[in-house]
């Protein structure tokens, strides 16, 4: 599995927009990027995925740039309630890494009002 | 649709006793996880199961077992807790490409907070 690297804490105040980068140097051709979101007192949930260029949902945009060496999780007018952990994973279900599902310590986003 | 159910949500053993937790999952899914959460430490993976009757040791399988019997099932068991397990467990599932390919995604259990005394 590509090694991540994310910051581990972010401040914010509503309305603002906020952008958490993922550093993954060594990912593979084949490995996806994946985001999670955690609020307190609950298991992750998944809010975003993508391979290249840029993804967008109801939730976030990702922006991946042409080398993968790193991603960026945008999320657009952030409100109290986006206050959570965020984990950006990379890896891919192939030979060694088949089932491997690392989150690490993620970066805990807090919102101010 | 219950998706993952983890049983108990709360449990207080002596140091010494044993325990089974049980998740369980209704969406049919190959892939399922245990991971403990400590303040700090983000999510451990503790051991995972690529399907019925395979388990496999994640980062932190020490005092730790699991049994995949059954499809659905996936049992982490702590032969003799230590004040050291103390944690919270979740428990995850999900579809065959393992939750890291395309259009897949891993769904977690609501938690079981576990204290070792």
């Amino acid at each position: 599995l590509a090694k991540t690297t994310q910051p581990i804490s972010m401040d914010s105040y509503e309305g603002q927009e906020v952008n958490i980068t993922c550093s993954h140097n060594n990912i593979a051709t084949n490995d996806y990027i994946t985001w999670y979101q955690q609020f307190p007192s609950q298991g992750p949930r998944f809010i975003i995925q993508g391979y290249k260029t840029k993804v967008t949902n109801e939730v976030a945009s990702l922006f991946i740039p042409a080398d993968r060496k790193s991603s960026t999780l945008s999320l657009p007018r952030v409100s109290l309630s986006d206050t959570a952990v965020y984990y950006c994973l990379v890896g891919s279900d192939r030979g060694s890494t088949l089932g491997r599902l690392y989150f690490g310590r993620g970066t805990q986003l807090t919102v101010w009002p | 649709n219950a998706g993952v159910t983890q049983t108990p949500k709360f449990r207080v053993l002596k140091t010494g006793q044993s325990m089974t937790l049980l998740c369980a999952q209704d969406m049919n899914h190959e892939y399922m996880y245990w991971y403990r959460q400590d303040p700090g430490m983000g999510l451990r993976l503790i051991h995972y199961s690529v399907g019925e009757g395979t388990t496999a040791k994640g980062e932190v399988p020490d005092g730790y077992n699991v049994s995949r019997l059954k499809k659905q099932n996936f049992l982490l068991g702590l032969e003799s807790a230590a004040p050291s397990q103390t944690s919270v467990y979740f428990c995850a599932s999900s579809g065959a490409t393992g939750g890291l390919s395309a259009d897949t995604e891993a769904f977690f259990g609501q938690g079981t907070r576990l204290t070792v005394v």
